[in-house]
């Protein structure tokens, strides 16, 4: 089993929705949870970082964690077609690498 | 201009050649990362350094190895490049000064081919 596991989807909504994004992890160690997006064959960029259980939000954007039960997600409102891209949860510990999920695949219809 | 480039953006090399894929950053962070990404298996850790002189490694490091030659410069190397090594390689950059933890920094990514 992953460390981290993220439904590698595709996710098909319509544009102006609401979507969530979600991950699960095992490791009781990690201590911080990020969110990268990737467009086709460009490098991942930082979305979201939360230290801690809770929410956090930027614009159209909510990180929100659950340390109880290893949950973490991304909602994402008011969804656009320029949002369709690869999602990658990642979580981590001290200054070792980032473990990552495998992504989600999310197309916004127009 | 980008903060985190990777050179060569693309490479196709033959089995057994030996082959460097170079990283450098404007950034000014002190630790950098080797990844690789494969479908469906995601993004994997290869290797990480703390500074020019403290070298570690990651989850998948058989078959690679890296130099730290400064503070900016981190090279990832296959000294005998096998065909299931063919992946799409990024480098990643942090900050040790950031209290809250270790967000990284991709660069662009160099599509490696093993014929």
């Amino acid at each position: 089993q992953k460390e981290v596991e993220q439904d590698p989807g595709p996710l098909s909504v319509p544009e102006g929705a609401i979507v969530s994004l979600n991950c699960t992890y095992s490791n009781s160690a990690f201590q911080y949870f990020m969110w990268y997006r990737q467009y086709s064959r460009k490098g991942p960029e930082l979305l979201m970082y939360t230290y801690s259980s809770g929410n956090k939000e930027d614009g159209r954007f909510t990180a929100q964690v659950d340390k109880s039960s290893k949950y973490i997600s991304l909602f994402i409102r008011d969804s656009q077609p320029s949002d369709s891209a690869t999602y990658l949860c990642a979580s981590g510990k001290g200054a070792d690498g980032l473990t990552f999920g495998k992504g989600t695949h999310l197309i916004i219809q127009p | 201009d980008a903060d985190v480039t990777q050179t060569p953006r693309n490479r196709i090399t033959k089995t057994g050649k030996r082959i460097m894929l170079e990283c450098s950053q404007t950034k000014g962070h002190d630790r950098m990362y080797w990844y690789r990404q494969d479908p469906g298996l995601g993004l994997r850790l290869i290797y990480y350094s703390f500074d020019v002189k403290d070298i570690n490694k990651g989850e998948i490091s058989d078959g690679y190895s890296v130099s730290r030659q400064a503070q900016a410069k981190f090279s990832l190397s296959l000294e005998s490049a096998i065909p299931n090594q063919t992946a799409l390689y990024f480098c990643a950059t942090s900050d040790s000064l950031r209290t809250s933890g270790n967000e990284q920094y991709f660069g662009p990514g160099t599509r490696l081919t093993v014929t």
